[in-house]
């Protein structure tokens, strides 16, 4: 079974700053992949950044990236230029290939402070 | 498109009590899900469907839960009698083809008395 790792519970960033949030997982599956969904206050899940296992490059959407390092089996996201509206629960997933049931990490609280 | 609209998205109610949950996937989308969220446990997968059919129910957590979804463009999960331990928010959300990607609905929070 898969699992996914969120170290960090809770995070704060100044405005305009910079954040990474961590995520680690584990799995014996070759072709799968990862995301970061984002949930503000108001509850809506947003999906934010996909990457695909078999692609080596760093999924870029805007101001957000990630870092994956398939051999360590971690997929973090970095947040540039942080804004107030970053701030939610982001959630690392895991879905392998074929499968049809996201694993969701516990989630991290960020806030991002003015 | 609207996105994917649940109802209630408050509900307050009293142990015993019958407890229905709706929700309409986006237009068009051929897979949905329900998931439960808590504190203690995260994001729970409790059942998805393909083309209006039940597919993997294994994360119901007792008979006092059911879903169905009678026609693609409306789905149910019934919690009845509801407990306490129940409360909880309960999330739907749909997608076309490619699981992955998911549009979620705004959720339905359940507080059981």
């Amino acid at each position: 079974a898969q699992t996914v790792t969120q170290s960090q519970p809770e995070m704060s960033v100044q405005e305009a700053e910079t954040v990474t949030l961590s995520c680690t997982y584990d799995t014996s599956e070759n072709n799968y992949y990862l995301f970061w969904y984002k949930q503000p206050p108001s509850r809506q899940m947003i999906l934010v950044i996909r990457q695909e296992a078999y692609k080596q490059q760093n999924a870029t959407e805007n101001r957000f990236s990630v870092n994956f390092q398939k051999a360590a089996k971690s997929f973090s996201l970095k947040i540039s230029d942080s804004q107030l509206g970053d701030t939610a629960m982001y959630f690392c997933a895991f879905i392998g290939a074929g499968s049809y049931q996201l694993t969701f990490g516990k989630g991290t609280k960020l806030s991002v402070i003015p | 498109d609207a996105g994917v609209i649940q109802s209630p998205r408050h509900e307050v109610t009293e142990m015993g009590q019958e407890v229905t949950l709706r929700c309409k996937p986006i237009s068009g989308h051929d897979y949905l899900f329900w998931y439960r969220q808590t504190m203690m446990r995260g994001l729970e997968l409790l059942i998805y469907f393909n083309n209006n059919v039940p597919i993997d129910d294994s994360g119901m957590p007792e008979d006092r839960f059911s879903a169905k979804m009678p026609n693609a463009s409306f789905s149910t999960l019934k919690i009845q009698p509801s407990e306490p331990r129940d409360s909880a928010v309960y999330f739907c959300a749909s997608t076309l083809g490619f699981v992955g990607e998911l549009f979620f609905g705004e959720g339905s929070r359940l507080t059981v008395l």
